[in-house]
């Protein structure tokens, strides 16, 4: 597996309560991407990041927020987390396109995030 | 923006059958096409993939297709086992600025020994 870890790797919080999930790759990659898994519904892409500071928002973003303060680490933030935002959170990353694996995702293990 | 629709959305074969996976796209600009396994509590795992310029690629027991004018691609496993067991998702991309994946609903595969 490619150098990534996600942080909590579980996680149960109440309605209304803030939530960063974190991101961590030893890959030097430069594109980051954060996505929810739902029954039925596949991966869904929520913000990606193609370098430190820029990101862009992807299929489903309401309700969430991403940074990215250095190349490693991609940040994911509920600011009121609702019950249907339960679902479980991958982080995935990407080499810079022409190099090595264009276009290859590599995914991290996830993030089961409950809300009660 | 790109949809990619996956059929079917669950699959039951008996060990050393044969299984297909079939997924249409809409954006005729897509010309990169992966696949994805993943186990129960897993993270998707890349299987193989495929790009536009080829209509055809194969990696032992695992074979996908692509036809651009019609704008679908299929995932082809012979001599399945059990341990194939397994979720699958199919994906596009077209490039773009972001390296963006979208992804079919997923393909729940149960090989019966």
């Amino acid at each position: 597996d490619a150098g990534i870890t996600q942080s909590p790797r579980h996680k149960v919080t109440e309605t209304g309560t803030p939530v960063t999930l974190r991101c961590h790759q030893t890959e030097n990659h430069r594109y980051m991407y954060w996505y929810r898994q739902d029954p039925g519904h596949g991966l869904r892409l929520i913000h990606y990041s193609y370098g430190v500071k820029d990101t862009d928002k992807g299929e489903v973003s309401d309700g969430y927020s991403v940074s990215r303060s250095k190349t490693e680490d991609f940040l994911l933030t509920l600011e009121s987390a609702t019950s249907s935002q339960t679902s479980v959170y991958f982080c995935a990353i990407s080499e810079t396109p022409g190099r090595g694996s264009y276009n290859e995702q590599f995914f991290g293990p996830g993030t089961r995030l409950t809300v009660l | 923006g790109e949809n990619v629709e996956q059929h079917p959305s669950t699959l039951s074969v008996q060990e050393g059958d044969s299984a297909v996976i079939k997924c249409t796209y809409s954006d005729s600009a897509s010309n990169y096409f992966p696949w994805y396994k993943q186990e129960l509590g897993k993270r998707p795992q890349l299987i193989i993939d495929i790009r536009s310029n080829v209509g055809e690629k194969k990696d032992q027991r695992i074979a996908v297709t692509l036809n651009k004018t019609a704008k679908h691609f299929s995932l082809h496993i012979t001599e399945t086992q059990p341990e194939d067991s397994a979720v699958y998702f199919c994906a596009a991309s077209s490039g773009n600025a972001g390296n963006m994946l979208t992804f079919g609903g997923g393909t729940r595969l149960m090989v019966k020994p």
